[in-house]
């Protein structure tokens, strides 16, 4: 079985600052791992994804997520917060290597602040 | 080249009435799965297509629940009767289907379902 837990259904911070968006999965299988964003109104988007290539994977508008196996961990980071980052995110497990559902976390809302 | 396309975005419907979702995959891809997101839950995988068979419909949640996806190229979803605890975002995707391993799924805006 897999799942997903994301820490935090809200997290607000400063324009220019460091975005932390927290991701554990738990699998039993190799996974492949995503990163979802839904801007207001929007559908949802791909971030970025890890296939079992490069642990450190870049995505769109400067977000990166390093996978730790160690730890079971998929964080999401991005240097410097920018307004229009705010939107909800997803991080998503599925099992490698198969046409088969994605498992999504519950979401976390980011809040840029001014 | 298009993305996946959802119809119609909103529905507002009253309990007992019948509603039908459609979804438009992307050209040339032969999965296409449902998912849905219920306020304040996480997004949950519904159903899978390959082409025009179904593959896993183990997250459809009643028999109120009918899919399908006849020629392999647009889907629909019914429900008939709806209930309250229909509503939320009903999400499409799709992907190709690549040497036996799948590619990302790419998905449309949803639709979303209010049950008075």
């Amino acid at each position: 079985a897999q799942s997903v837990t994301q820490l935090g259904s809200h997290v607000s911070v400063s324009e220019g600052a460091l975005v932390l968006l927290r991701c554990n999965y738990s699998s039993s299988v190799p996974p492949y791992l995503f990163w979802y964003v839904q801007y207001p109104n929007q559908g949802l988007q791909l971030l970025l994804k890890y296939t079992s290539a490069a642990t450190l994977v870049k995505g769109i508008n400067d977000f990166e997520a390093e996978f730790k196996k160690s730890e079971t961990s998929f964080h999401l980071t991005k240097p410097s917060a920018h307004m229009s980052d705010a939107a909800e995110y997803f991080c998503a497990v599925k099992e490698a290597n198969r046409d088969d559902k994605i498992i999504f976390g519950k979401g976390t809302r980011l809040h840029i602040l001014p | 080249e298009a993305g996946v396309t959802q119809f119609p975005s909103h529905s507002v419907i009253e309990k007992g009435q019948t509603v039908t979702l459609r979804c438009d995959p992307i050209s040339g891809h032969d999965n296409l799965y449902w998912y849905r997101r219920v306020m304040g839950k996480e997004i949950k995988f519904l159903l899978h297509f390959v082409k025009e068979s179904k593959q896993d419909e183990s997250g459809m949640p009643n028999n109120r629940f009918l899919a399908e996806r006849t020629g392999g190229t647009y889907s629909t979803l019914k429900v008939q009767p709806a209930e309250l605890e229909d509503s939320g975002v009903y999400f499409c995707a799709s992907s190709q289907v690549l040497g036996g391993s799948t590619d990302t799924q790419y998905f449309g805006p949803g639709t979303r379902l209010t049950v008075l």
